[in-house]
């Protein structure tokens, strides 16, 4: 089955500044690549999600790029906020099956 | 939220007992999943369901069972709870299909003492 890692575990960015989560997968044919977020106690929401078609997708500060040859994607965030604080999730899609990796925890220092 | 909500919310229980837990969704969606989550781990999926009577195994089957007589009803069943299955439970839907995006439950607390 598809395998995701995620790095790094932990982040920890100044406020302002960029912050980047990388992630690797496995299994050539995922075709979908969905970003989560994840506040203390929450359930964890989508913030931006690419598809294998497309190289790269912005929301204001937040970016994520796909590179297919190589199998990893990436989450930007710019002009980090304290708001931005929590745990984030990348993940990737064969099937009807989505595999996530571990998480990284960001902490935005004020 | 997209409709979905799990219950109980928070459950303790004893090494041994069966412990069944529900999601409900008010929209109709195919496509149901059940993970676990636990620290370092991320999200695992536990089983998933394309249906009524439709459901499939993930990566991490092992102790549990599901059920889906309803569209908007899908239940994982641990058939004699243990402690490495204390963890929190979520529920997702996959939004216009199994191909599309997947939103989350609020999630339910299961401690096995």
């Amino acid at each position: 089955g598809e395998n995701v890692e995620q790095h790094p575990s932990t982040l920890s960015v100044q406020e302002g500044d960029s912050a980047v989560i990388k992630c690797t997968y496995s299994d050539s044919a995922s075709n979908y690549f969905p970003w989560y977020k994840q506040e203390l106690g929450k359930r964890p929401q989508l913030i931006i999600d690419i598809r294998s078609n497309v190289g790269e997708k912005k929301d204001q500060r937040i970016a994520v790029t796909l590179n297919k040859t190589a199998k990893h994607f990436s989450l930007h965030i710019t002009e980090t906020q304290p708001e931005d604080s929590a745990v984030y999730f990348c993940a990737a899609r064969a099937d009807y099956k989505l595999s996530f990796g571990a998480g990284t925890t960001v902490t935005v220092r004020a | 939220d997209a409709g979905i909500t799990q219950s109980p919310r928070h459950k303790v229980t004893e090494t041994g007992t069966p412990v069944t837990l529900r999601c409900h969704q008010t929209e109709n969606h195919r496509y149901m999943y059940w993970y676990r989550q636990d620290p370092g781990h991320g999200l695992r999926l536990i089983h998933y369901s394309y249906g009524v009577k439709d459901t499939d195994k993930g990566e991490v089957s092992d102790g549990y069972s599901v059920s889906r007589s309803k569209t908007e009803d899908f239940l994982l069943t641990l058939e004699s709870a243990t402690s490495s299955q204390t963890s929190v439970y979520f529920c997702a839907i996959s939004v216009g299909g199994g191909t599309d995006t997947q939103y989350f439950g609020p999630g339910t607390r299961l401690t096995v003492l």
